[in-house]
This record gives C-alpha cells, structure tokens and sequence, in this order.
C-alpha cells in the first residue's frame, strides 16, 4: 500500500512567487494535516482537516498562506506571495481518526523549499 | 499551553544503550508517542505508550512514563549505527493535534 505522498520534493522560488504543494493521503484516512518543520525544530501544525473540513487553522498565517482538501482526499497547500522566512520543510500526514482516538500519524517525506 | 522539551544532542559508542529524555506540559494526552526521522525523509512512529502505562518494551526499545513528573523517556539497547537520527517525543493534548518537541539527534559512534 502506498504511504503519503507528496510532491514536489524540492522548490526553489525567488522571493514574492507563488508555490503549490500537493499531498495524497493514504487511502481511507479521514484526517489530513500539513506540518511546517524548520531546520533544526520538531513539526509545527499550520493546519488539520478532518474530511473535507479545516478543524484547526488557527497557526495559518492566512495573509500569505492557503489549503483545500478536494472532496476530502488529496490536499494542495499554498504560499502567495512566498517570503525568505518560509524557507523549510512542509511535511503533511495522515491518519484514521475514530472520536477521540487520533489513529497512528503517518508522515509523507516532505516538500522543502528555499526562498532566495 | 503545550509544550514538549528534549535535549537536542546525545552521542553513544555503537553497542551502549542510549537513553533520549522528554519533558511534557499536557496531562490530557492519552498517548505519548516516539518518533524518527531520517535525513531527507518524513517522521515515522517508533512506538508509543499508553498514558495509564509506566513502562513498554519492544524488542530494543523500552519507553518509561513517569506521569507525575511528565517525564518520558526512549531507551535504545545495543545501539547501532543504524539508529543514528533525530528522535521526536509527542504528545495529544485531548486527542486532539501532536505536538512535537525540538528532536534528539542521536549520533552513534564506531
């Protein structure tokens, strides 16, 4: 069975460009997350969909950034315009949420990018 | 609010073990879980415990939770070079998102 998948692996942009990354989820999990991990630091949140329904968008920086989930399976996560800050690695994951249950966390390998 | 402490750097010999700490702020979370990343890959789940739990072993790896104090812990028997990476304690404050700590980045030497 495939794991999350992700893409693209790499973006190099220059500074006030837009960027896309597209995530596909392992098949059936309800819940979706994208992650920003900086060099050096643990995963931070940006944003939770449980379906097709943003949960908890509260660390999006919604001047700049911007997700969906269509039809509550893959997801696109997007920066416009794109700062030297955002340079890191956006990582999404998956799992099988059931009430209070979270289900196991599985993670794709990541978008990383570098704003020049 | 939440947050998940560790120390950000541990060096063993191949073969010691290797024990990572982790300090928590949430008491509501059900689970604690261990995570490792890779170079250039996303995180996997190592093993987690049950918060009703004090100790879980598997195979190399044995977690204690000292719940009072907040305090985990991953111990890694018989380290190998293979298990050189960075290691993420996790928490879910009321099931709800993970809330990861800094990462241990575990080095093992020859």
């Amino acid at each position: 069975e495939a794991g999350v998948v992700q893409s693209p692996r790499y973006k190099i942009i220059e500074k006030k460009q837009p960027v896309a990354f597209w995530c596909n989820p392992i098949s059936g999990h309800n819940t979706l997350y994208w992650y920003l991990q900086n060099l050096g630091q643990g995963p931070e949140l940006l944003i939770r969909y449980e379906n097709e329904e943003a949960v908890d968008d509260s660390q999006l920086p919604k001047d700049r950034f911007s997700a969906e989930r269509l039809k509550g399976v893959d997801s696109t996560l997007k920066i416009q315009p794109a700062e030297l800050g955002d340079s890191a690695v956006y990582l999404c994951a998956s799992s099988f949420r059931t009430g209070q249950n979270t289900g196991e966390l599985f993670f794709g390998e990541g978008s990383r990018l570098t704003v020049l | 609010g939440e947050d998940v402490e560790q120390s950000l750097f541990l060096s063993v010999r191949e073969g010691d073990s290797s024990v990572i700490n982790c300090t928590y702020t949430d008491s509501s979370s059900t689970y604690l879980y261990w995570y490792k990343q890779e170079p250039g890959a996303g995180l996997q789940l190592l093993t987690y415990i049950f918060s009703n739990m004090d100790m879980k072993q598997d195979q190399r790896l044995t977690v204690l939770l000292n719940k009072k104090d907040k305090h985990l812990s991953l111990r890694i028997a018989d380290t190998q070079t293979g298990d050189s990476a960075i290691y993420f304690c996790a928490e879910s404050p009321y099931g709800q998102n993970f809330v990861f700590g800094p990462g241990t980045r575990l080095s093992v030497l020859p």
